[in-house]
């Protein structure tokens, strides 16, 4: 069965710290992996996704994410976070071959000092 | 173009009771896939649906259900409400499909409150 583990619960970082967000998946076969960010009383919107192809994506606001298949890692990265990146980050793994039912990490609450 | 549109964004239900939640995909959309967020179990897959046929569906009981109109738009329902049902209902849409590699985009959600 596929999961996805968020090690991070909870992440502080100044304003203008660079930032990175750990993600490790397990599945079978090459995932279709994700990105979502939901602010307080929101849904999800999506920040980048890796399908195949470059290792290195790149998504909204500055956000980009690596895949290692060695690791299974997808882990987020932005080189300054602003105050608005203030928010919960899921990452997310899809069967390949499908879109229809996404696996989600437990999250990482990102707090942002200014 | 408009995103996922869900409706009511809060309700508040009583045990015991049911509740109809409705979606309206992103035009063009075929795929229409509904989750459950709590903090207790973070965000856990319930069903989708394409073309009018449920193609998957995720661990929970018979009391929540759904289906999906030929413009595409769905409702969820849950039957015989408990206190463990509140929660967050996100519904996402794709254009569906195989082979995929489509993006799957989120609505703002419906907040079920089971007082």
């Amino acid at each position: 069965a596929q999961s996805v583990t968020q090690p991070d619960i909870h992440i502080t970082v100044s304003e203008g710290a660079s930032l990175e967000l750990r993600c490790n998946y397990s599945y079978g076969a090459t995932p279709y992996l994700f990105w979502y960010v939901q602010s307080p009383g929101q849904g999800l919107q999506l920040l980048l996704k890796y399908f195949s192809g470059d290792t290195l994506v790149q998504g909204i606001k500055g956000f980009e994410a690596e895949f290692k298949r060695s690791q299974s890692s997808f882990n987020l990265r932005k080189p300054s976070v602003h105050w608005s990146d203030a928010a919960e980050y899921f990452c997310a793994v899809g069967p390949w071959g499908s879109n229809y039912k996404l696996t989600f990490g437990k999250g990482t609450l990102l707090t942002v000092n200014p | 173009k408009a995103g996922v549109t869900q409706t009511p964004r809060y309700l508040i239900k009583t045990r015991g009771q049911q509740v109809t939640l409705s979606c309206s995909p992103i035009s063009g959309h075929r795929s229409v896939s509904w989750y459950q967020q709590t903090p207790g179990q973070g965000l856990q897959f319930l069903f989708e649906y394409f073309s009018e046929t449920q193609r998957n569906k995720g661990n929970f009981p018979g009391r929540f259900s759904g289906r999906q109109f030929s413009n595409s738009r769905s409702e969820m329902n849950v039957s015989t409400l408990e206190l463990g049902d509140s929660a967050l209902y996100l519904c996402a849409s794709s254009r569906g499909g195989s082979p995929s590699g489509n993006t799957i985009y989120f609505g703002e959600g419906s907040w079920l409150t089971v007082v």
